[in-house]
């Protein structure tokens, strides 16, 4: 089992500019949550899906965009980047157990400049 | 809002010595907290989850505890190690539907 993967592992980007990271969750997960962090701080959540669906939202703005396609994989799109965007990208895999999710396994990160 | 503090942001042993690194949590209502190891290049390992009934929980050589009504939990390493070096953050979930809220972390360095 790879676990979960994601790619990049670095890109560096211009202001204005828009990025695709992708992330494939680990075997038997179906959903993909991303976070964003920031140099020396904790992970932020940005969105959760599931089956396809964005199923939860942090605080982050429209630009901030994702899918999740039918094989479970997902892609997180920013556009309109700002320098405040610089940061490592996590992707973490787990699957729907009851109501709530099950432990989540994490992706070694993108991380992103923006320039 | 919940908001999670990890005191110091740094720490620097020798090899060898027993260690505790601190996480507290403004509000004890938690389904669960976990601790995590996060290594440049490498994403973020779970070391330990304390579910909210629970006190402490044990690994090797770490041992985690909670203890929800001061909203604090502690890791404790034993006999720390080089390899131990890295930067160690603690989450907290509001309840089994909810997203990770995260501490800063600290980065702790063994020295050998």
């Amino acid at each position: 089992d790879a676990g979960v993967t994601q790619s990049p592992t670095h890109l560096i980007k211009t202001r204005g500019q828009q990025v695709t990271l992708r992330c494939s969750p680990k075997s038997g997960h179906d959903t993909v949550s991303w976070y964003q962090q920031a140099l020396g701080q904790g992970p932020q959540f940005i969105f959760q899906y599931y089956e396809e669906e964005e199923r939860q939202r942090g605080n982050f703005p429209d630009r901030f965009s994702g899918h999740q396609f039918p094989n479970y994989s997902s892609e997180l799109n920013v556009n309109a980047l700002l320098l405040g965007d610089s940061a490592l990208y996590l992707c973490a895999s787990s699957f729907l157990l009851g109501q709530g999710i099950s432990e989540q396994y994490f992706g070694p990160g993108t991380r992103l400049t923006v320039t | 809002k919940q908001e999670v503090t990890q005191i110091p942001a740094a720490l620097s042993v020798p090899e060898g010595e027993n260690l505790v690194l601190n996480c507290s949590f403004t509000d004890s209502a938690i389904y669960n907290l976990q601790w995590f190891r996060q290594d440049p290049g490498k994403g973020l390992t779970s070391l330990l989850l304390i579910q909210s009934s629970q006190r402490e929980q044990t690994s090797g050589r770490l041992n985690a505890s909670l203890d929800k009504s001061s909203g604090r939990s502690t890791l404790y390493i034993a006999a720390s190690q080089p390899g131990d070096s890295a930067t160690y953050l603690c989450a907290v979930k509001k309840d089994s539907n909810y997203q990770l809220i995260w501490g800063a972390g600290t980065k702790l360095i063994i020295k050998p």
